[in-house]
């Protein structure tokens, strides 16, 4: 069955810190791996990863695959309480969309 | 700015009501994406659409059923409502070949009584 995997399912952290989220996945055909964030209702596109060991970057955002530990990791730095929301990791196989549960990121003052 | 519109944020309905969920884009977009999304369970995909009259069961279709008249307006229609299909329903577009950057609509939280 293919499944995507997220964890922490949920995870608090105070301003400033540092936060690594977890994402596997077993997939048959396999073609690329997402990122999304969604803070009130409607995800929004973070990131696509197709290759293995090429870091994408977006502003204290940053995201990499590894696809022989069928894996990824999205790391923030300097956490601010705008990044609170809900990050979803899916997977593209064939041409179908799988999303994992989610990881619910809570940023205190 | 791509704008993906859902036409209620909120619905009360009551078991064995016909309900329509109507989601409009406005970048011409081909694909189009019906998910709902419930806690512990994550986005799940009901039915999807490539092109103008044609549609793609997802993951969880029963229960439900779509319309795509027009290429930028995909509607989900729930034959007889049950308890069971109270949930956040989202609607997603995106480009033919660029399908992994869907642009999400806002969501209507449907609650079925």
């Amino acid at each position: 069955e293919d499944k995507v995997v997220q964890s922490p399912l949920s995870l608090v952290v105070h301003e400033g810190d540092t936060v690594t989220l977890n994402c596997s996945y077993e997939v048959t055909n396999f073609r690329s791996l997402l990122w999304y964030k969604q803070e009130k209702k409607a995800p929004t596109f973070l990131f696509m990863l197709t290759s293995s060991g090429i870091e994408k970057k977006s502003g204290r955002l940053s995201s990499i695959l590894d696809k022989k530990e069928l894996s990824s990791i999205l790391n923030i730095t300097a956490t601010q309480t705008g990044d609170s929301a809900i990050y979803l990791c899916a997977v593209l196989h064939g041409d179908k969309i799988i999303f994992g549960k989610g990881t619910r990121l809570h940023i205190l003052p | 700015d791509v704008k993906v519109t859902q036409s209620s944020r909120y619905l009360v309905k009551r078991t064995g009501e016909k309900v329509f969920l109507e989601c409009v884009q406005d970048m011409d977009h081909e694909n189009m994406f019906w998910y709902r999304q419930d806690p512990g369970l994550g986005l799940r995909l009901i039915y999807f659409s490539y092109d103008v009259k044609m549609k793609e069961k997802g993951d969880i279709p029963e229960g439900y059923s779509v319309s795509r008249e027009k290429k930028e307006r995909f509607s989900l229609i729930l034959e007889s409502a049950s308890t069971n299909q109270t949930s956040m329903y989202l609607c997603a577009s995106s480009y033919r070949d660029s399908y992994e950057k869907l642009f999400f609509g806002s969501g209507t939280q449907l609650s079925v009584l």
